[in-house]
């Protein structure tokens, strides 16, 4: 049961260009949502969410966008640069006996120089 | 202040074997969740402490249990090991049972547990 789907395995951008990793979930209850960074050996960073009550979150070169109706989140990076190269992660919480949180597969994000 | 710790880096175990995995949380964290990740997937959630207690579980069978000390540091213990055990184990910590899910939570590097 797959609550949150990342349907794109990879993708591949130019340096300087726009990022868009996109993220559906079928939930309705979840009532946040975030997106994580995974490079090579390492956890995966926190890098942004938003609240199931807001439509839009910023954060420098980072955007998240939630639409609700469509249970589709998105996250933008722009400008793209080399060093954003890595796997993201779309995640989603729901307080139900405790908070949980279910992460998508995951998008390899390749930024060419 | 320090990240989160988790060791083993590596382990190989045989089938039906026990296994425990260690994590010490960041300084002031006391919510702990641990995370399976399988090869090309994402990180599935297995349970989470708050305060030394379960308060919540994901969909893993009983032989997943886990401890977590009153210096909030975290065992994930495996019982009866399966070949499909095999996996990347993830700690993650935050300040906060709610905090991990607005500010995001912070993870260690993972255990690399493998079942032959």
């Amino acid at each position: 049961d797959q609550q949150v789907k990342q349907n794109s395995p990879s993708l591949s951008v130019q340096e300087g260009r726009i990022s868009i990793l996109n993220c559906d979930y079928t939930n309705s209850m979840f009532d946040y949502f975030l997106w994580y960074k995974k490079y090579p050996a390492e956890g995966p960073t926190f890098l942004i969410s938003i609240s199931s009550i807001k439509d839009k979150n910023e954060d420098g070169r980072f955007t998240v966008f939630l639409n609700k109706s469509a249970k589709h989140l998105s996250l933008h990076i722009v400008p793209s640069q080399p060093g954003d190269s890595a796997v993201y992660f779309c995640a989603a919480s729901v307080k139900s006996g405790g908070f949980k949180t279910i992460f998508g597969a995951g998008t390899r994000l390749f930024v060419k120089a | 202040e320090t990240g989160v710790t988790q060791s083993p880096t590596h382990l190989i175990k045989t089938r039906g074997q026990q296994v425990t995995l260690r994590c010490s949380s960041q300084s002031g964290h006391n919510t702990v969740s641990w995370y399976q990740q399988a090869l090309g997937q994402g990180p599935q959630f297995i349970f989470q402490y708050y305060r030394e207690e379960e308060n919540g579980r994901g969909n893993f069978p009983p032989r997943f249990s886990g401890l977590q000390f009153p210096n909030y540091s975290s065992e994930l213990n495996v019982n009866a090991l399966e070949l499909d055990d095999s996996a990347l184990y993830l700690c993650a910590s935050s300040p906060g049972q709610g905090a991990g899910v607005h500010y995001g939570y912070t993870f260690g590097s993972g255990t690399r547990l493998t079942v032959v």
